[in-house]
């Protein structure tokens, strides 16, 4: 089955504790992107990938990282979350950018305490 | 700053009823957009595409576009109470797709 996979669905943390969420797509897309989702903000794009070892900043990027040394996976990295991290969110990938929508995981619950 | 405008709702409509959702674009070189429906706590389903000014339909859902007034909109027709959900337009950059807030659709049998 085609998909985009994330782990894990829910995670509660504590503050300054880093961890990562993972992102795996089985479709060959080239290009994956990670979305938070807050009441009243909508989606907000934290980072993009148009391919293998090539990341750029979406709109909110502060406190992550991401990295793509292969192309089904796209981690999202938070060194010292904090708080106002918490959130819904979501990867997506694509065949490529532009014409194409998107595929999302099924979103990973955060809560930072 | 590309925005994606639509009204919050909630659009409350009758079961069999039309739904009309609305959404405008500031990008004008957007070429394409995209319609998503998310249920609450999950993630968003892509529904509908569309490239090309004018209609788009697909069993119950028609989408519309008018580039000249950056203007998309998507009709569901004999709405469900299983339509209940939030709609999300998007519209493609080089780079991203921007997304609305989204419409939320309310549908009472």
């Amino acid at each position: 089955e085609a998909q985009v996979t994330q782990n894990p669905r829910y995670l509660i943390t504590v503050t300054g504790k880093k961890l990562t969420v993972t992102c795996s797509q089985n479709m060959n897309h080239e290009y994956m992107s990670w979305y938070r989702q807050d009441p009243g903000l909508g989606l907000r794009q934290i980072y993009y990938s148009m391919n293998v070892e090539a990341t750029d900043k979406g709109d909110v990027p502060e406190g992550y990282k991401v990295s793509r040394k292969e192309k089904r996976n796209f981690p999202l990295i938070l060194e010292s979350p904090s708080p106002n991290q918490t959130s819904l969110y979501f990867c997506a990938s694509s065949p490529r950018t532009g014409a194409y929508g998107y595929t999302f995981g099924s979103g990973t619950r955060l809560t930072v305490v | 700053q590309k925005e994606v405008e639509q009204n919050s709702g909630p659009l409350s409509v009758p079961e069999g009823a039309i739904a009309s959702l609305n959404c405008t674009y500031s990008d004008r070189v957007s070429q394409s957009f995209f319609w998503y429906r998310q249920y609450s706590g999950k993630s968003p389903e892509l529904i509908m595409s569309i490239y090309s000014n004018g209609d788009k339909e697909d069993g119950r859902f028609t989408a519309q576009l008018n580039k000249a007034s950056q203007y998309v909109s998507l009709l569901i027709r004999d709405s469900q109470p299983s339509d209940s959900a939030t709609y999300l337009c998007a519209a493609s950059g080089y780079s991203t797709l921007t997304f609305g807030k989204g419409t939320m659709l309310l549908v009472s049998p």
